[in-house]
């Protein structure tokens, strides 16, 4: 598990801060990935990124904006968050394809966010 | 379009017996699947995956899963349950293209001594 590792592990916010989330792999991989996960719900893909470049994009709130500055790291930067954006945010990376096949991804450990 | 139903949301099952945990999916093209584990507090661990090649796909700690295309099916089994078994459990599909993964909703899975 320490391919992916995420810090902090654990966050409590107000919903007028700023803060960020950090992702790094140490795998050699190629695409990047921030999912969000609540209670009861399905792991929910909110951005992908592949060579460095944001390749998907769920529909996701402008107050939280991913930055991707090389194939090893990620972030998320959150401000002006709500409520309901409470959850474990968790970093995943993957090699991509192996011709028309995909390769498996690799999860963090995920940060536990708490906004008040 | 690709979507994977978890039938259980809870199994329980005593050390040492049988473990089925079922997975159905639909997907428009050959689709590529997964089973993860996430234990307490940790982020979620590959146990194994279908790419199509052998059907029946061995993975880690005793797991393992069978496609079965007629069915639409991908369950993941263990002969005997251990303990350190009780975790959530989660199937996953993709496409042969793009980025997209689609997560079940999790199974979670309870091992009684």
């Amino acid at each position: 598990e320490t391919g992916v590792t995420q810090t902090p592990r654990h966050l409590v916010m107000g919903m007028t801060n700023k803060k960020s989330l950090k992702c790094e792999q140490h795998l050699g991989h190629n695409a990047m990935y921030w999912y969000k996960q609540s209670a009861k719900k399905p792991l929910e893909l909110m951005f992908v990124y592949s060579l460095e470049e944001r390749v998907e994009n769920n529909s996701v709130p402008s107050r939280f904006s991913p930055e991707c500055p090389n194939s090893s790291h990620l972030f998320l930067h959150l401000h002006t968050l709500q409520p309901e954006d409470s959850a474990l945010y968790l970093c995943a990376s993957s090699q991509g394809y192996s011709g028309n096949t995909p390769y498996e991804q690799y999860f963090g450990p995920g940060t536990r966010l708490t906004v008040t | 379009a690709q979507s994977v139903t978890q039938l259980d949301s809870h199994v329980s099952v005593s050390e040492g017996t049988p473990v089925l945990l079922r997975c159905n999916y639909s997907s428009s093209y050959s689709p590529s699947l997964f089973w993860y584990v996430q234990h307490p507090n940790k982020g979620l661990q590959l146990l194994l995956k279908y790419t199509s090649a052998a059907t029946l796909v061995k993975g880690i700690n005793g797991f393992e899963a069978e496609f079965k295309k007629s069915e639409t099916s991908f369950h993941l089994t263990k002969p005997s349950a251990h303990m350190s078994d009780a975790a959530e459990y989660f199937c996953v599909v993709t496409q042969n293209t793009g980025n997209q993964f689609y997560f079940g909703t999790g199974t979670s899975l309870t091992v009684i001594p």
